[in-house]
Parts: structure tokens; C-alpha cells; sequence
């Protein structure tokens, strides 16, 4: 299985801040990372795809980068709509796709 | 616009099986591969397998031995059966769209308890 690590696992931060979340994986998932913001009671909400490929929709103040096994998310300034929890995911591993174990973004 | 609604009993008794049906709207299941996700209360979100339109599966190996999906393409569904469940498969189970992997279309979700 590859493993997808996130840090932190709790960020505290204002409205305005910039953020970064970062996800390592055990091994090189190339450029097959996603992420999704979920929010309490709700399905999670694809954000970014391959890595740094913005979801229809999304806005622009998030991005991703990285590849191989280091990967951010970054929100340029955040909004007030923007707390929730994050997670990656890697699909490099057809035989099983896996998360991270999440981010809580909460307001400081 | 894609829409996916899971469907089934929220309440299973410990060594029975857990039966959803998610059913997909918007979309033909001819594309895409059609997967489950869980995230047991107030934890992270673990993928339980998805199937492909021409009946492959592919399942998460910790669950494998009791896992059955299935697809009917001419109602648009697809299904997900766990069997002998416990305490530990009590969850939200999700159904969702995967483009390659990325899961770019959820349903909403079903809390499937489990208690005798």
C-alpha cells in the first residue's frame, strides 16, 4: 500500500492568511494526487486532480504542486468558507487508492 | 448535471451484510469507474473498491474476503454488499464517480450503524 502523509494536522489561521498543507507518499504517485476539502456532514468536494489541475469551479486562490512524493495545497488567501478539512489522495496504485489522513483548517 | 444517491437499511446486525445500492443520474455508467468510500465517525476516508461498467472490480485488500459489487447498467446503479460486518464497518459509506481515480462526482452519503 502507499501511505499518504499530511502536515499538519491542524492549522490555525485568519481570514486573509495564506495557507499550505503538505502530503508525502511512501513511495512516488508520479502526478496521480487529488485533493478535497470536506466540510462537517458533507461529502468531500474534489478540489484539485493531477496534482496541480484545478476542479471545474474551484476557485482560483487554491493550487497544488508537487510530484513523486511531496505535494502542497495552497490557498492563496483564505476565506471564510475555506475552513474545513482537507485531504489528499493518490491513484497511482490502481490496486488501491488511498488518503491522507486529513487536515483541519480551523479559525485562529 | 451527474447526481448519485446511495440507498440502503442504516441499521445492520453484527455478522450480517451491509447492501447499498448507489443509483446515478445525469450520466450512463458506460464511462467512468463507479466506487464506494467510508469514513467511520469523526475519522478519515478509506476506499472500499470501485467496479468498472464491463463488470471488473478492484477491492481494498483489507476488505476483500467479504466484499461483492456489483452493476446494473440498465437501471444505472450499482451496488456494494459487505458481509460479516462488525462494530469496525459502522460508517458513512459514500458512492462516488472516479474520472481515473480522482473522485469527481459524490453522492451525499448513508450512515450505516452497526448494533444488534
Amino acid at each position: 500500500d502507499i501511505q499518504m502523509t499530511q502536515s499538519p494536522s491542524t492549522l490555525s489561521a485568519s481570514v486573509g492568511d495564506r495557507v499550505i498543507i503538505t502530503c508525502r507518499a511512501s513511495q512516488s504517485v508520479s502526478s496521480s494526487l487529488a485533493w478535497y476539502q470536506q466540510k462537517p456532514g458533507k461529502a468531500p468536494k474534489l478540489l484539485i486532480y493531477r496534482a496541480l489541475t484545478l476542479e471545474s469551479g474551484v476557485p482560483s486562490r487554491f493550487s497544488g504542486s508537487g510530484s513523486g512524493t511531496e505535494f502542497t495545497l495552497t490557498i492563496s488567501s483564505l476565506q471564510p468558507d475555506d475552513f474545513a478539512t482537507y485531504y489528499c489522495q493518490q491513484y497511482y496504485n490502481y490496486l488501491l487508492w488511498t488518503f491522507g489522513q486529513g487536515t483541519k483548517v480551523e479559525m485562529k | 448535471q451527474v447526481h448519485l444517491q446511495e440507498s440502503g437499511p442504516g441499521l445492520v446486525k453484527p455478522s450480517e451484510t451491509l447492501s447499498l445500492t448507489c443509483s446515478v443520474s445525469g450520466d450512463s455508467l458506460n464511462t467512468y469507474y463507479w466506487s464506494w468510500v467510508r469514513q467511520p465517525p469523526g475519522k478519515g476516508l478509506e476506499c472500499i473498491g470501485y467496479i468498472y461498467y464491463s463488470g471488473s472490480v478492484n477491492y481494498n485488500p483489507s476488505l476483500k474476503s467479504r466484499l461483492t459489487m456489483s452493476i446494473d447498467t440498465s437501471k444505472n446503479q450499482f451496488s456494494l454488499k459487505l458481509h460479516s460486518v462488525t462494530s469496525a464497518d459502522a460508517a458513512v459509506y459514500y458512492c462516488a464517480r472516479a474520472g481515473r481515480g480522482a473522485f469527481d462526482v459524490w453522492g451525499q452519503g448513508t450512515m450505516v450503524t452497526v448494533a444488534s
